[in-house]
């Protein structure tokens, strides 16, 4: 099956910094997901992204299909920041998603 | 986007007790869901696809006759943990593919079983 490689593992920064999330994927896919998982366990949602460029307020992501990465960016981090990034991907051969496995961010105030 | 409701969020439950987890898709029919594990620390892991109105998929290492998964209805796909044991103390999550919206895959918000 598809391998999906997050790097990297952990990241601390402090508040106000900028950082950049790394997900290298091992086939083409059809969809890509970046995910944030919170305290309580919850999975927000926070790109759709299989090719292309989004961005929704301090957050961006940027897909290279063709080169099999995305890039997640945090702009001027927050505390609230903090938690686990995961990246998922839907190989262009099946109908599920794959998870890598994630960044754990924490943003010191 | 679409909006998927899980419950319980957690439960605590005796050994060899059975528990029932309920993944509903509130405005969106699906032919099929996917049931998720993730113990801590750790990614998550895909357990089983879920058909409705046929049998359960189950990935390699999966026990089918332990994680019973019922899709009754388009709306509606069950997890049932039997027999449960310590070991299968984890965080459970389920998932819809709304992709035909652009969203991708929705998440239900998870339950935490723990068994002692």
């Amino acid at each position: 099956g598809i391998q999906v490689e997050q790097s990297p593992p952990d990241l601390i920064l402090q508040e106000g910094a900028n950082s950049t999330l790394r997900c290298n994927f091992s086939d083409s896919v059809n969809n890509l997901q970046w995910f944030h998982q919170n305290p309580w366990g919850q999975l927000i949602n926070l790109f759709y992204i299989p090719s292309g460029t989004k961005q929704n307020g301090r957050l961006s992501a940027t897909t290279v299909a063709t080169e099999r990465y995305s890039l997640l960016y945090i702009s001027s981090s927050q505390t609230t920041d903090s938690g686990v990034y995961f990246c998922a991907v839907e190989s262009q051969w099946g109908s599920r998603l794959t998870f890598g496995e994630g960044t754990q961010l924490t943003v010191n105030p | 986007g679409a909006v998927v409701s899980q419950h319980p969020s957690w439960v605590i439950c005796k050994s060899g007790t059975s528990v029932k987890i309920e993944c509903r898709s509130l405005d969106f029919q699906a032919t099929t869901m996917f049931w998720y594990r993730q113990f801590p620390k750790q990614s998550l892991m895909l357990m089983a696809t879920s058909n409705e109105g046929s049998k359960a998929t189950y990935e390699q290492g999966v026990e089918k006759d332990k994680f019973l998964i019922n899709h009754a209805s388009l709306t509606l796909s069950t997890l049932t943990v039997t027999s449960a044991h310590p070991e299968d103390s984890s965080f459970y999550i389920c998932s819809v593919p709304t992709g035909g919206q652009g969203y991708g895959y929705t998440f239900g918000s998870g339950t935490r079983l723990t068994v002692v």
